[in-house]
């Protein structure tokens, strides 16, 4: 299957600091997604990007879709408590199937 | 939200026994997909239906069986449960379109012993 690489597989950071995290393939993808998962739960959808370059935000969280197609980065801002979770990518190639990264933990510290 | 339940919510089976999984929706989605998720290897889909009796095979389709009667309920069957397939299932929806996002259940919990 297709490999989505996800960095970093973990972050602990301070509250109030920012954080990045990216996922590259080798493949090119339509469509790239973000969710975050909390313990217990289904992901549950953050951002959705469609085009090449597109940039969106989301409150605190902003996404863009690379240039190339092979990747997508993820950054929120201004950190709190309630970040905490799993942050998985997820990538779509024509025919309707979606791969997903294996996310990567965020810790929040107060 | 796409109105999607998963039931059972938890499940203890043993091994060598028939185990089957309901996905419902209330969203007329077109798309409906099966993954299970697993340490150190994120969501992976086993199949996926894209419309009443159509349905196909993911990354993961050994040992599992899928079936969509009606558009808003998908099944997965576990014929024969092995302990290789202890994990959680997710289940997720997507509209017809070819630019939207898709939406998860809450999510299975199975235990095969």
């Amino acid at each position: 299957g297709q490999q989505l690489n996800q960095s970093p597989q973990s972050m602990f950071i301070q509250e109030g600091e920012d954080v990045s995290m990216n996922c590259t393939s080798s493949s090119i993808f339509n469509t790239w997604l973000w969710y975050k998962q909390d313990p217990g739960e289904g992901p549950v959808l953050l951002i959705a990007l469609y085009k090449a370059g597109e940039l969106t935000s989301n409150g605190r969280l902003t996404a863009q879709f690379g240039i190339t197609r092979k990747d997508s980065f993820l950054n929120i801002s201004a950190s709190i408590p309630s970040d905490v979770g799993i942050y998985f990518c997820a990538g779509q190639i024509p025919g309707n199937q979606f791969y997903f990264g294996t996310g990567t933990s965020l810790t929040v510290i107060p | 939200d796409a109105g999607i339940t998963q039931s059972p919510r938890h499940k203890v089976t043993e091994t060598g026994t028939p185990v089957t999984l309901r996905c419902h929706q209330t969203e007329n989605h077109r798309y409906m997909y099966w993954y299970r998720q697993d340490p150190g290897h994120g969501l992976r889909l086993i199949h996926y239906s894209y419309g009443v009796k159509d349905t196909d095979k993911g990354e993961v389709s050994d040992g599992y069986s899928v079936s969509r009667s009606k558009t808003e309920d998908f099944l997965l069957t576990l014929e024969s449960a092995t302990s290789s397939q202890t994990s959680v299932y997710f289940c997720a929806t997507r509209t017809s379109s070819s630019s939207e996002a898709q939406y998860f259940g809450p999510g299975t919990r199975l235990t095969v012993l």
